[in-house]
């Protein structure tokens, strides 16, 4: 089983800095099933990023996500208040093997 | 509006049974695979099951394979998850979320687009 390792934990930062978190999987994976959910308190996760690089409908262009690989990061380009909230990826290898990492949480510093 | 709601859940003594209904609406449900997802209190999230469009092929994650069964009316534009000989690590928030896979330039992507509010599962005696 792949097992996706989130880093870090937990990322404090002020609005308006560029942010930058990891998701590495214990294999190399297709990029084109790594995806990237926000979710804050209380709600239903959203999707962010599908195919590693590509934004869901709706989502502003300050989110990013890139890599290939084993390796792939969700950007932040400029933290406005409504980013703050905790952020999980997500790969599928062919149900039923799919698996979420444990989170980053970002929090205002 | 594409729209998921769950309902269905409430305290259960372990290995008690509960079952879990998703209400969709917005959107052709007898299009699309649904899945079931759960979240512990203060944990990440774990898939626990999926199901194709027309039931022929279902899925579980091995934490709950012989206990939960999914299913769906399509008729109804509805999921649903029963859950029985539920254990104390069962407690969660169960979403259900909707299933995509799509072909964009040859490229085939996956990843889970609408998802509901979830339904609180608790297991205590």
């Amino acid at each position: 089983e792949i097992v996706l390792t989130q880093s870090p934990g937990t990322l404090s930062l002020s609005p308006g800095e560029r942010a930058t978190l990891s998701c590495r999987a214990s294999e190399s994976i297709s990029s084109s099933y790594l995806a990237w959910y926000q979710q804050k308190p209380g709600q239903a996760p959203r999707l962010l990023i599908y195919g590693a690089s590509n934004r869901a409908t709706g989502i502003p262009d300050r989110f990013s996500g890139s890599g290939s690989g084993s390796d792939f990061t969700l950007t932040f380009s400029r933290l406005e208040p409504e980013d703050y909230a905790v952020y999980y990826c997500q790969h599928y290898a062919g149900s039923p093997r799919i698996t979420f990492g444990q989170g980053t949480r970002l929090e205002i510093k | 509006e594409v729209q998921l709601v769950e309902s269905g859940g409430g305290l259960v003594q372990p290995g008690g049974s509960l079952r879990l209904s998703c209400a969709a609406s917005g959107f052709t449900f007898s299009g699309f695979s649904m899945n079931w997802v759960r979240q512990a209190p203060g944990k990440g999230l774990e898939w626990v099951s999926s199901i194709s469009s027309g039931s022929a092929t279902i899925y579980y994650a091995d934490s709950v394979k012989g206990r939960f069964t999914i299913s769906r009316d399509n008729a109804e534009s509805s999921l649903f998850l029963q859950m029985n000989s539920l254990r104390d690590d069962d407690t969660a928030v169960y979403f259900c979320a909707r299933d995509r896979r799509i072909v964009a330039a040859g490229t085939d992507y996956y990843y889970m687009d609408v998802w509901g509010k979830g339904t609180t599962v608790t297991v205590s005696s």
